[in-house]
């Protein structure tokens, strides 16, 4: 079945270094999502990428999804003690059905 | 602005007990899902609808039962309870198909 593998699982930071998380997926996908889940919280939904190359920009982060259409990533610049948690991608290919990654847990020193 | 909401927010459960926990959303979404996590892992898909009456099978749907009578509720219910079914629910609903999830608070259960 359909496969969506994350790197890394862990990531620690200093605050101010960037992270980036990355999204794989076994087979093409037509969209892909990406969420925030903070300790002890539930997901929330940041953004969909749909488009093969598709760059989008939410203040400090950055999403990009691949022009095979097989992986994408989120970049956080210069990561804050807020932005601690763990970031899920989904990806989908048939319709109603989504497949999350493990997800990559961030933790920010201050 | 309720959202999604999940009842209970957490339980105990004997091994071979059933239950039913409960979602209601108040967006007017057609589709709906179940998903359970477990430490270190992502959420799997249990079962989801795309519309009332209309329900189907996810990643990891043994065990679980679900129905949609109406557009607001996707409740799940636990036939019998075992072990491995403790884990963390999440309901979800979104406008269409993988449109962005709306994602309850969770429900946190223990099978004892």
């Amino acid at each position: 079945g359909q496969q969506v593998m994350q790197i890394p699982q862990y990531q620690h930071v200093q605050e101010g270094e960037d992270f980036t998380t990355y999204c794989n997926s076994s087979t093409t996908l037509s969209n892909i999502q990406w969420y925030k889940q903070r300790p002890g919280g539930h997901p929330v939904f940041l953004i969909q990428l749909v488009k093969s190359g598709e760059v989008k920009k939410q203040k400090r982060l950055t999403f990009q999804f691949g022009e095979a259409k097989k992986n994408s990533s989120l970049h956080i610049t210069a990561t804050q003690t807020t932005d601690v948690g763990t970031y899920f991608c989904a990806g989908e290919t048939n319709a109603g059905k989504s497949t999350f990654g493990d997800g990559t847990t961030l933790t920010v020193k201050p | 602005n309720a959202g999604v909401t999940q009842t209970p927010k957490f339980q105990v459960l004997k091994t071979g007990q059933s239950m039913t926990l409960q979602c209601a959303q108040d967006m007017n979404h057609e589709y709906m899902s179940w998903y359970r996590q477990d430490p270190g892992m992502g959420l799997r898909l249990i079962h989801y609808s795309v519309g009332a009456g209309i329900t189907d099978q996810g990643e990891v749907p043994n065990g679980y039962n679900v129905s949609r009578s109406t557009t607001e509720d996707f409740p799940l219910r636990l036939l019998s309870a075992a072990p491995s079914q403790t884990s963390v629910y999440f309901c979800a609903s979104s406008y269409e198909p993988f449109y962005g999830y709306t994602f309850g608070s969770g429900t946190r259960l223990t099978v004892v």
